[in-house]
This record gives C-alpha cells, structure tokens and sequence, in this order.
C-alpha cells in the first residue's frame, strides 16, 4: 500500500514564505504532485515532480528527493486567498499510476 | 483547461432514497474517470475508477452493490448511491485525466455534498 505524512496545519502571515513538507511510503513510485482545496471547493492540481529537484510554478513551487522518500510544497509571497487545504499525493505502479492523496495541510494566513 | 462538471452541488434526501449524481467532461473526452469520498477536514478517498463501456473498479471495503457507476459514454460517467443512509453522508468528488496529459493532473469536478437524514 501507500501512506503520507503532511502536517495538518501550518499558519503563517501575508507576504511570508511557508514550507508544507509531505513523506510517503510506497512501493513502485512514479510521482509526486501537490493540488489545492477551498473549503467546499473542488482540488484544483498546483503541481508535479517524477524527478529529484524544484518544479517553479510562479509563486509556488514543489520539491522532491527520491532517496529520501520526501517532498515539499513552497508558497512564496502569501496572499489571504492562499488559505486552503493542501494535499500531496503519490502516484505509483502498483496503484496503477492514481495518485493517492494524504490528510492534507490546511494553511491559515493571517493579516 | 479541461473542465469537469458535477451536478448535483448538493442534494438532500431521505434515508433508504436513491441519489444519482452525474459527473460530465465538457470539453475532452474521459475514458476513465474516478470517484471520490471526503469526510470533513480528511483526505480525499478513492472510491472507484470508472471506465467507459465496461465495468467500473471498485476499491477494497468499497459496496459496488451500494454505490452503482454507470460510465455510459466517453464524457458521462454517474454514481448512484442506492439506499442511502445517513453514515452516507458525504462530500462525493469526480475526477478524469485528460488526453495529453499524464494520470497525475487530475481535474475535479465541483463536488456534491449528500446529507441523508
């Protein structure tokens, strides 16, 4: 089977940079990807990472270590509307490549 | 962007009534499309992939016989949840992969909230 860690909340004030760190267990790993939730909205997919390295997306970016089994989200600049419920999710062959997400990190940012 | 529509947003119903919700790709065509489940403030549960034309795959501790999909079409895919009961209550969410792109990106319908009293 596969597991993730995420922390399950992280609060942080506009304009700062917040790390959202994500560990998994899996067997056959094929990538990494991060997606976003407003509460009562659908996932909205932010980002991928197959290989080691960052992935910059604008202000966000996404990092992954194979060896380490290690990944993390960086949002850079907050902004209020950043507020939402991040989910890292993996995906592998033996789950036929669906990727399979985690808790999720609900991000407060304070004025 | 490939868009996914979900209807209905939210549906209330009487215990031991059937709830049919219909997921739509509006502007590619899906083959596969997946059902979610989410609990409040919980990770997102696969619950089956739906595959157009045959038999959908149901995920282990998930009732086929409970939550009915019909993938009909390349761009239809419903969940019917028979018998509802209030422990059925949820946050129900589909998903398809878009050709030309790989099964990582996900696009996600809307979400339907069910409440069964």
């Amino acid at each position: 089977g596969q597991s993730l860690e995420q922390p399950s909340e992280v609060t942080a004030v506009e304009g700062a940079i917040v790390q959202i760190n994500c560990t998994y267990q899996t067997s056959g790993f094929y990538g990494l990807s991060w997606y976003q939730q407003h509460d009562g909205g659908a996932p909205t997919f932010l980002s991928y990472n197959a290989l080691d390295g960052l992935e910059e997306t604008g202000r966000f970016s996404s990092f992954l270590s194979r060896s380490d089994s290690y990944g993390y989200l960086l949002l850079q600049e907050l902004q209020m509307k950043d507020s939402a419920s991040y989910f890292c999710a993996v995906s592998a062959s033996g789950g036929s490549y669906i990727p399979t997400f985690g808790r999720g990190t609900s991000l407060i940012v304070h004025p | 962007g490939a868009v996914v529509s979900q209807h209905p947003s939210r549906v209330i119903c009487k215990s031991g009534t059937s709830v049919k919700i219909e997921c739509r790709s509006l502007d590619f065509q899906a083959t596969t499309m997946f059902w979610y489940r989410q609990f409040p403030k919980k990770s997102l549960m696969l619950m089956a992939t739906s595959n157009e034309g045959s038999k959908a795959t149901y995920e282990q501790g998930v009732e086929k016989d409970k939550f009915l999909i019909n993938h009909a079409s390349l761009t239809l895919s419903t969940l019917t949840v028979t018998s509802a009961h209030p422990e059925d209550s949820s946050f129900y969410i589909c998903s398809a992969t878009s050709p030309g792109t790989g099964k990582e990106k996900l696009f996600f319908g809307s979400g339907t909230q069910l409440s069964v009293l």
